[in-house]
Formats: structure tokens, sequence, C-alpha cells
């Protein structure tokens, strides 16, 4: 989506290796968030972000870490990549603090595969 | 505890017809419910979205119904047309929850198929 990238859109990778995906955007937003899709569960939130270097954990937070060392950066880290993260993984972004009635605007997600 | 549930995983519909695509809710505290849809290798895009002090809201052929004392909401399409085929996320923000974000806490989707 314009305003928004993320890389790599596809990785293959080995169970305990680290991994990290990133999220630019351009809107200079200062909320951005990571999300993981899952069949079965839908889209829940791992960690999201309200400024550089103001982070917080979200539902499904445990083996993730995030970085915002920049307004348009947000990194997500798999320290050591497990089967079980495997998935969908999106980043979004918002202007204000709540989705509001305008909502997130997503990004077209990276597929992550742990073998 | 699922607080945002989808509880139907498909749904087929011919085109021109109605298509209702349903989400129940348990968190009273939320306020502003969204609707989200998804097709395959993209992000999932806004469509239309309500706060809790409406019971209804329009945007051309979609409309989003909300019932607050049933906790329970719809999306209503009309007249159905095959490029609405996609996954369709309900989506809820509740009250402040900390460092400053009000998060949204998504259902688990349905899959709308539009039959030409």
């Amino acid at each position: 989506d314009a305003g928004i990238t993320q890389s790599p859109r596809h990785k293959v990778t080995e169970t305990g290796t680290p991994v990290t995906l990133r999220c630019h955007q351009t809107e200079n937003h200062r909320y951005m968030y990571w999300y993981r899709q899952d069949p079965g569960h839908g889209l829940r939130l791992i960690h999201y972000s309200y400024g550089v270097k103001d982070t917080d954990k979200g539902e499904v937070s445990d083996g993730y870490s995030v970085s915002r060392s920049k307004t348009e950066d947000f990194l997500l880290t798999l320290e050591s990549a497990t089967s079980s993260q495997t998935s969908v993984y999106f980043c979004a972004i918002s202007e204000s603090a709540g989705p509001g009635l305008g909502g997130y605007t997503f990004g077209s997600g990276t597929r992550l595969t742990v073998v | 505890d699922q607080q945002v549930k989808q509880n139907s995983p498909s749904l087929s519909v011919q085109e021109g017809r109605i298509s209702i695509l349903n989400c129940d809710y348990t968190n009273s505290m939320f306020d502003y419910f969204l609707w989200y849809k998804k097709y395959p290798a993209e992000g999932p895009t806004f469509l239309i979205s309500i706060s809790s002090i409406k019971d209804k809201n329009e945007d051309g052929r979609f409309t989003v119904f909300l019932n607050k004392s049933a906790k329970h909401l719809s999306l209503h399409i009309v007249p159905s047309q095959p490029g609405d085929s996609a996954v369709y996320f309900c989506a809820a923000s509740g009250a402040y929850s900390g460092a400053g974000s009000y998060q949204l806490t998504f259902g688990k989707g349905t899959k709308l198929s539009v039959i030409p």
C-alpha cells in the first residue's frame, strides 16, 4: 500500500536463526503495529509503538522483540525462530492513538516460513 | 478468551443478492467497531466503521448495523458483486489500554464468495 512497505515479502529460515522484518512508512504517523495472521486466529497484535523508542507488548509478544529508532521504521525481530512463528506478518500504522473511525493502514505482509 | 467472534468461517452468495456478515463481541468497553476486507496476498484494507453511539452507518453498498444490547454487529453488502469476494474481518477498539494506544481486537474472519 502507498505509504507503508514491508520487507522482505517472503522469507524461509531455519529453526533457531534470528530473523528481522522491517516496516517502513512515509506517512510520518506516530503509531505503528505488528500483527500476525494465522488460520483460525485472525489477526493478533504482537507489539506496537507509540513513538520513537516507545514500544509495548501486545497479545502474542513472546519470542519477539521490536525496535523503533526512527519515526519511519519499525523492526520486528525473532531472536531464535521456531516453527510456531511460521505466519504472515502485517505491519500497520495510524496517525492517532486509536483506530477511531478511520482504522489502521496495513502493509502488504511478510510471509515467513520457519523450517 | 475471544472477545470478537465471527462464527461463520465462510459465506456464499449469488451476485446481486444481499451478503450479511455477522460479528459478536463480549467486551462492553468497546467503543468503535470496524470492518476490514482482505484479498489474498494483500494487507487488510479498511472498509467501514461505526461508533458505539450509533446503530447504523452506510457507505454506498455497505451498511454496518450495531446492536449494543446484544453485543452484535453485522455488515450488509447490497448488491453483492464478484469483486466483493474476500475475507472480511470484524474488529473492535475500546477504552485506553495503557501506553498511549487503543488496540484493535480482530475476529477470525469470514470468507465471502460471491457467485456470478
